[in-house]
């Protein structure tokens, strides 16, 4: 089965420590997207990379990283600069970066800072 | 810059109703238009998109959607909701370097 798998699912953090979240898919896509979303806010993008060892930011970058070492995954760390990481996270894809391209997202993790 | 606007953040409709929900849009270029929903705790999937064509749009689960540019608006119909479409819709348009997604719209089904 084609798709894409975060993990984990629930994610339990204390203040001031670094945590990554894990994105995979085996899509054969180009590009990947991370968002955050919160209630009420919609989905706001984080970071997005069209391909293999590249990225941008997306609008609300600060306090997160980023790396495309491979295709296939599109890891996220949430470091301790960010100020109210408690939030919903989506990873997608897509067959390529254009306008048309229909984005599949993975189930989310829900990262809580305790 | 695009922008997109969901006008109702709750929906509460009545089971085998029809619904609408609506989204409107601005851009200052081509747009192409999408709607996706989330179920609960989990990941958005597209139901429909709008990318040139007819503008009326049929999608997955009896959804239908209708590209309106003189009123800039897609919404979102279908003519008999049921227990399963209980979910949170989103709206998004796509034109120039990034697709932007609405705030969302919750759609709850009254048995």
């Amino acid at each position: 089965d084609g798709g894409i798998t975060q993990s984990p699912k629930y994610l339990f953090r204390k203040e001031g420590q670094n945590v990554t979240l894990s994105c995979e898919q085996n899509l054969n896509h180009d590009a990947m997207y991370w968002y955050r979303q919160d209630p009420g806010q919609g989905l706001r993008l984080i970071y997005y990379s069209q391909i293999v060892n590249d990225f941008q930011k997306g609008d609300i970058a600060e306090g997160y990283s980023v790396s495309r070492e491979k295709k296939e995954s599109f890891p996220l760390t949430v470091t301790s600069a960010q100020k109210n990481p408690t939030a919903f996270y989506l990873c997608a894809s897509s067959i390529g970066a254009g306008n048309t391209d229909t984005q599949y997202f993975g189930p989310g993790t829900r990262l809580t800072v305790l | 810059a695009q922008s997109v606007t969901q006008l109702d953040s709750q929906v509460p409709v009545f089971e085998e109703a029809p619904v609408e929900l609506r989204c409107n849009y601005s851009s200052s270029v081509s747009v192409y238009l999408f709607w996706y929903v989330q179920y609960p705790n989990q990941g958005l999937q597209l139901l429909l998109k709008y990318l040139s064509g007819s503008t009326l749009v049929k999608g997955i689960n009896g959804f239908e959607a209708e590209f309106n540019k003189s009123q800039t608006s897609f919404h979102l119909r279908k003519p008999s909701v049921h227990i399963s479409d209980t979910a949170e819709y989103f709206c998004a348009v796509s034109g120039g370097d990034k697709i932007i997604f609405g705030k969302g719209t919750r759609l709850h089904i009254l048995p």
